[in-house]
């Protein structure tokens, strides 16, 4: 089964604070994407990455930058954290762009 | 452009009722179409997906869907529902070509009562 894995279930900063939020994937895949979910507004794409070292912006990217060094992990950083990012973050990876994603189980981010 | 519209936002349900659940799309190629569940507190896991081939798709928990090309839709149905199927249901898009995302719609939440 493909396992993807967030580093904190919960995390709670402080405005102004930089904020890392990693993604680690064990199946090889290709493409790996960073969503934000916040009641009645669904999944919105932050950034996604079909490369190491290649991103692309989402719908939001917006006070948000994204890391792949490797394949396997890709990084989201908030480089000065806003009560307005307080939030469920997603990440998932798939093997091709438009094939299955697999999620992780999100990281709730409280910035006060 | 691409979308996805699920016009429930939240449905209430008896236990042992037949359960269906609405999503249109909106794409100018030939469309993969998925449905995730995503429990309280957790991410989104896979119940089925269309890519090709019978237009009928049978999922994991006793959840199939239809894909209809003629009304852009891809409804998804359980036809007796159990208290542990209450969760949130998110129906996706993405191209069989050129595409290198999906499109989420804003969800449905689905309530179970005894």
């Amino acid at each position: 089964d493909v396992k993807v894995t967030q580093s904190s279930r919960y995390l709670v900063k402080r405005t102004g604070e930089k904020v890392f939020l990693e993604c680690v994937q064990d199946m090889d895949h290709e493409n790996m994407f960073w969503y934000r979910q916040d009641p009645g507004l669904g999944l919105r794409l932050i950034y996604f990455s079909y490369d190491v070292k290649m991103k692309e912006k989402g719908d939001i990217p917006e006070g948000y930058s994204v890391s792949r060094e490797k394949k396997e992990r890709f990084s989201l950083i908030l480089e000065s954290a806003s009560t307005n990012q307080t939030s469920m973050y997603l990440c998932a990876s798939s093997r091709t762009g438009s094939d299955t994603q697999y999620f992780g189980p999100g990281t709730r981010l409280t910035v006060l | 452009a691409q979308s996805v519209t699920q016009p429930d936002i939240h449905i209430t349900v008896s236990e042992g009722a037949s359960l269906e659940l609405r999503c249109n799309y909106s794409y100018g190629a030939t469309p993969y179409l998925f449905w995730y569940v995503q429990s309280p507190g957790q991410g989104l896991q896979l119940l089925l997906k269309y890519f090709s081939g019978d237009t009928l798709v049978q999922g994991i928990k006793g959840f199939e869907a239809e894909f209809k090309r003629s009304q852009s839709s891809f409804n998804l149905r359980k036809p007796s529902v159990h208290w542990s199927d209450a969760a949130e249901y998110f129906c996706a898009v993405g191209a069989a070509t050129g595409a290198n995302n999906l499109f989420f719609g804003t969800g449905t939440r689905l309530t179970v009562i005894p």
